[in-house]
């Protein structure tokens, strides 16, 4: 069973455009992060999020968090080819052990020059 | 070096043999995980420790096993190496005191089963 729901699975983009990658569950997390990760490397942590409703901003990206604690969105305005990459949600159920990451399956993301 | 260590970057091994993987930290992280990763699976949990010589099981814990003998080193041991063991392998360190700050991770270990 998969505790996070990402969507869309892939994105493929022009650059300039804009995008919003969905991150859902049927649960309340503590806190969720997300994760750029590029060919050959490991995740990278963007952001964390922790209180519902909670929007950060990261140059061209932001990142919300649901009221409900539920599901967040990243978002990018005016994408270029170096946001080419696999974005990952991952969220730190309540009641689990602290530490315990769910991650969700990622969003791969192409953006065309 | 800073960060996280992973050794081998690649190995290919022959199915039935038993295969280690290492990870090092210099992070002084008191958590680390091991994770695989597999296309439509995304990341999955194998074990993880959460001290030296304290160890948990993830969801997809059968067929390994792990050993923690110092705070900067985590193995993962494939016991006898199957072709379904055939992924890409990531260690992970997080920060956890009060708040749980995320992981760090490493650059993985990409293990063929043949």
């Amino acid at each position: 069973t998969q505790l996070l729901e990402q969507s869309p699975q892939f994105l493929s983009i022009q650059e300039g455009e804009n995008l919003t990658v969905y991150c859902n569950s049927s649960s309340v997390f503590s806190s969720l992060q997300w994760y750029r990760q590029e060919p050959g490397e490991g995740p990278v942590l963007l952001v964390t999020v922790v209180t519902g409703g909670e929007v950060k901003k990261l140059k061209r990206l932001t990142f919300q968090f649901g009221d409900a604690r539920k599901d967040s969105s990243l978002h990018i305005t005016a994408a270029q080819p170096g946001d080419t990459g696999l974005y990952l949600c991952a969220g730190v159920s309540r009641g689990s052990t602290l530490g315990r990451l769910y991650f969700g399956r990622g969003t791969q993301l192409t953006v065309w020059p | 070096d800073a960060g996280i260590t992973q050794s081998p970057r690649h190995k290919v091994t022959e199915t039935g043999t038993p295969v280690t993987l290492r990870c090092h930290q210099t992070e002084n992280h008191r958590y680390m995980y091991w994770y695989r990763q597999d296309p439509g699976h995304g990341l999955r949990l194998i074990h993880y420790s959460y001290g030296v010589k304290d160890t948990d099981k993830g969801e997809v814990s059968d067929g390994y096993s792990v050993s923690r003998s110092k705070t900067e080193d985590f193995l993962l041991t494939l016991e006898s190496a199957t072709s379904s063991q055939t992924s890409v392998y990531f260690c992970a360190t997080g920060r956890v005191d009060t708040a749980f700050y995320g992981y760090t991770f490493g650059s993985g270990t990409r293990l063929t089963v043949v």
